[in-house]
């Protein structure tokens, strides 16, 4: 079973960006395909992107598409996502998650990023 | 963008209970329907993918079923700790949705 850690809690300013790293362990990282979901305050989850880690192969939800980044380094078998031009209603708890079709088998602990001026 | 409408919303049961949810897609998503348990503060917890299988370590009084459009989630006897939110997340076809979940409170 692959474990997932997330980067620690952020505190934004509205306009600035927050990149967010998930480490993986416990398997072949390049096998893997990672996603990001976020989870606003009292809200229910957000599918925001994925990324198949052997390729690079990278997919957007079309909401998200030019303002987030997702990679991958294999290096270190750590997968990121960054936002930019953050709002106040980008404040939510992301997740990273592996898997693809048959569901998202493992998730890290969150990273809740708060954006507040 | 495919559309999940998951119903009720909210559920008020009893231990012991049997309880089903439902979860319709706007377009047909083959099996590729999968359900989550989520606890307040934790992250989402696999419970059923290609809309029957059982995760492993899931227990058994939790069954999917379902295929094109329309899915359910029962559990067959409710326990203390299944006081949870469940939500339904397609993988048919990018961007990967999820339902509004359903929120289970104890009567």
């Amino acid at each position: 079973q692959v474990q997932l850690v997330q980067s620690g809690p952020e505190g934004k300013k509205p306009g600035s960006s927050v990149k967010v790293s998930c480490k993986a362990s416990g398997g072949t990282f390049s096998s893997n395909a990672f996603s990001w979901v976020r989870q606003a305050p009292g809200q229910g989850l957000e599918w925001m992107g994925g990324i198949i880690a052997e390729f690079g192969t990278v997919k957007y939800a079309q909401k998200f598409q030019g303002r987030v980044t997702i990679t991958a380094d294999e290096s270190t078998s750590t997968a990121y996502m960054e936002v930019s031009s953050l709002r106040s209603d980008d404040t939510a708890v992301y997740y990273c998650a592996r898997g693809a079709l048959d569901g998202f088998d493992s998730w890290g602990q969150g990273t809740l990023v708060t954006v507040s001026s | 963008d495919i559309q999940m409408t998951q119903s009720p919303s909210s559920l008020s049961a009893s231990v012991g209970d049997r309880v089903t949810i439902t979860c319709r897609a706007s377009q047909s998503i083959s099996n590729y329907l999968n359900w989550y348990q989520q606890k307040p503060g934790k992250a989402p917890k696999l419970l059923i993918y290609a809309a029957s299988s059982l995760q492993g370590g899931v227990p058994s009084r939790f069954s999917g079923s379902g295929s094109g459009t329309d899915f359910t989630l029962t559990i067959s006897s409710l326990q203390p700790e299944d006081f949870a939110t469940y939500y339904c997340h397609q993988t048919y076809s990018p961007p990967y949705t999820f339902g509004q979940g359903t929120k289970l409170e104890i009567k």
